[in-house]
């Protein structure tokens, strides 16, 4: 069974800080894996969505990079601002008779201002 | 651009009262999900639809929950009695069924069982 989980549960930072949240999970035999941002009482919004062929994805200040093999990604945020923090989810697509997606926790994100 | 749409977006209810939530996935879109988030296990799926057949609910509690698509544009989960463990935010997912495709989230119902 699929497990993924994410390090560190929370995570405050000064403004203008460069971070990195990670994820792991322990079947490397994945389609994709998927970077999501929730805020306070809202659903989920995905960021960067990564292909298993994939070694990383980049969208603006968000830089999400996969090694399937070991099992790891890392979600890279640069110059965070304030309106960065949420809750940052990583979730894996393991497709087959389960398709839906497996998640981690998630890392709680405070910029500080 | 296109959304989820998920009512009631709040419940409050007694328990052994009747629950259905209801979620409209974007068009186009013949996957839909049903997902349930809670501090203590965080998001789990409950349901999984590819076009409107149901394909795999094996994390759900059978004996109270069950999961429809009465047509392609409406997805319903119903609890039936519930229960104050079934309180959680449920979420529904639409997605295309295509490899590598992202599922795009509704904003949920948050579910309080008294």
């Amino acid at each position: 069974k699929q497990e993924v989980t994410q390090i560190p549960a929370a995570l405050s930072v000064p403004e203008g800080e460069n971070l990195v949240l990670n994820c792991s999970f322990t079947d490397s035999a994945i389609y994709n894996l998927q970077w999501f941002r929730q805020d306070p009482g809202k659903g989920l919004t995905s960021l960067l969505l990564i292909q298993s062929s994939q070694r990383e994805q980049t969208s603006g200040r968000l830089n999400a990079s996969l090694d399937k093999s070991s099992g790891r990604s890392t979600l890279y945020i640069a110059a965070s601002q304030p309106g960065d923090s949420a809750t940052y989810l990583c979730a894996v697509y393991s497709g087959g008779g389960a398709d839906g997606l497996t998640f981690g926790k998630g890392t709680h994100l405070i910029i500080q201002p | 651009d296109a959304r989820v749409t998920q009512t009631p977006r709040h419940k409050v209810t007694e328990m052994g009262q009747e629950v259905t939530m209801r979620c409209q996935p974007i068009l186009g879109h013949n996957t839909v999900f049903w997902y349930r988030q809670t501090m203590m296990q965080g998001l789990e799926l409950l349901a999984y639809f590819r076009n409107r057949a149901p394909l795999d609910d094996s994390g759900m509690p059978k004996d109270r929950f069950s999961a429809e698509m009465p047509d392609a544009t409406l997805a319903t989960l119903k609890i039936q009695p519930s229960e104050p463990r079934d309180s959680a935010v449920y979420f529904c997912a639409s997605g295309q069924d295509v490899d590598n495709q992202p599922q795009h989230f509704g904003d949920g119902t948050r579910l309080s069982i008294l």
